[in-house]
């Protein structure tokens, strides 16, 4: 049972360029979450997902996308990165709402560094 | 004002010492309340959720003030393996679950 895992754990990008962040659990979790976490500002949610299929915007969704075809992957795509978006993502997941606990499980996080 | 303050600290004690943290949120209909800790570089972890009724889980104890709108969190008989980050986590949005994350306290217990 890995739980959350996260792939690549660094990149180095340059402005302009794109890449895609792979999340996968395999927990069965309904939800899944993109976070990024900046120096004295704490996790900021990207986007989330409630369930296969579905995607919705959080709290700084500009100038990343995201797809959740399988149910155990949720992917975060960067079209065009910028070094604004320089940080570290977080992924993380957690039961549906038939359970009341709010616990998240995080991935180890990935490095971004846009130059 | 951040939906979620604390003070970043450093908080730095000995070995033994007991020492609290406190965190305010401006929601005042949030519904759940969490402590995660986190390492350094390292993915946070859930340490404890709060309860009106205030709980303890060892050397842990958590209590939320809803009047006040803040929660605590004390730690006794502090270890060097509780150096770390606490982030106070609030559920302001039942219908994503999502979570609102404090920027953190930073402990350091020195031996």
């Amino acid at each position: 049972n890995a739980g959350v895992t996260q792939t690549p754990k660094f990149r180095v990008l340059k402005t302009g360029q794109s890449m895609t962040l792979l999340c996968a659990q395999d927990m069965n979790h309904e939800y899944m979450y993109w976070y990024r976490q900046d120096p004295g500002m704490g996790l900021r949610l990207i986007h989330y997902s409630v369930g296969e299929g579905t995607t919705a915007k959080g709290e700084v969704p500009d100038g990343y996308n995201v797809s959740r075809l399988k149910k155990q992957n949720f992917l975060l795509g960067l079209e065009s990165a910028a070094p604004s978006q320089t940080s570290v993502y977080f992924c993380a997941s957690s039961y549906g709402l038939a359970d009341n606990s709010y616990e998240q499980y995080f991935g180890p996080g990935t490095r971004l560094t846009v130059t | 004002r951040k939906e979620v303050e604390q003070d970043p600290g450093p908080f730095n004690v000995p070995e033994g010492a007991t020492v609290a943290f406190n965190c305010t949120y401006s929601n005042s209909a949030s519904q759940s309340f969490f402590w995660y800790r986190q390492d350094c570089r390292k993915e946070p972890k859930l340490l404890m959720s709060v309860y009106s009724s205030g709980n303890e889980d060892g050397r842990f104890t958590a209590q939320l003030n809803r009047a006040s709108q803040y929660i605590s969190l004390l730690i006794r008989d502090s270890k060097l393996s509780d150096s770390a980050t606490y982030l106070c986590v609030v559920n302001m949005d039942t219908g994503r679950r999502a979570l609102t994350f404090g920027s953190g306290t930073r402990l350091q217990v020195q031996p």
